[in-house]
């Protein structure tokens, strides 16, 4: 069974940092692209950013480009995306989605299944 | 940027067909996937690749894409449809996701 699983939210000050993590269990998690999403309290889907299912490919939306750092790690134990969030601001408040594309070895165009069950972040002083 | 245009609700009676649009500048030329959102649990994908269907989603839910314009489209719609719905594409130019702002549907 495919099980995306993020931790790693909490409540921080606008300026600090925080590392979301997506732990990835039920497929082969090196063949798949991974994406991060987030929704805002009473709004829609943002995109934040992707990485290949190689890790050699990343893209960030703008609003994020700059401050926010995707990785992962395909060994075979660990099968964990992550989100490095640098100098957050009150509008980066959000429940932040990590989620899996449809085909193997695609490269962002692909479907998004499936989600995992997000992890807040919220970002005040 | 590439946008897309969702209205922001659609209400219909029950056992009626529901039509969510997806406005985007030929869009046709993209592949579109649709998103079904209920409170406080994560989106699933009802419809990918303009039309096709994840096994385990009913057969009331289809989709097309033409021109400038996606549909999602529920036939014989019943209160468990009752969501926010999302369509998103891969926007090649930006090498960027795009979701649609979300339709949220009400059913009468």
């Amino acid at each position: 069974q495919v099980q995306l699983v993020e931790s790693g939210g909490g409540v921080v000050q606008p300026g600090r940092s925080l590392r979301l993590s997506c732990a990835a269990s039920g497929f082969i998690f090196s063949s798949y692209t991974m994406h991060w999403v987030r929704q805002a309290p009473g709004k829609g889907l943002e995109w934040v950013a992707l990485i290949s299912y190689d890790g050699n490919n990343k893209y960030y939306a703008d609003s994020v480009k700059g401050r926010f750092i995707i990785s992962r790690d395909n060994s075979k134990n660990i099968n964990t995306l992550y989100l490095q969030m640098n100098s957050l601001r009150v509008e980066d408040t959000a429940v932040y989605y990590c989620a899996k594309e449809g085909q193997q070895l695609a490269h962002g165009g692909d479907w998004f299944d499936p989600w995992g069950q997000g992890t807040l972040v919220t970002v005040s002083s | 940027s590439y946008v897309l245009t969702q209205p922001p609700s659609v209400s219909v009676a029950p056992g009626q067909t529901a039509r969510i649009t997806c406005g985007g500048n030929n869009i046709g030329s993209k592949s579109v996937h649709w998103y079904q959102q209920k409170p406080g649990q994560a989106p699933v994908v009802v419809v990918y690749d303009d039309s096709d269907r994840p096994s385990g989603i009913p057969e009331r839910f289809s989709g097309s894409n033409s021109g400038n314009t996606a549909t999602l489209t529920i036939t014989r719609v019943e209160a468990g449809d009752e969501a926010d719905y999302y369509c998103q594409v891969w926007d090649s130019s930006s090498d960027h996701v795009v979701f649609g702002g979300g339709t949220k549907l009400t059913v009468l």
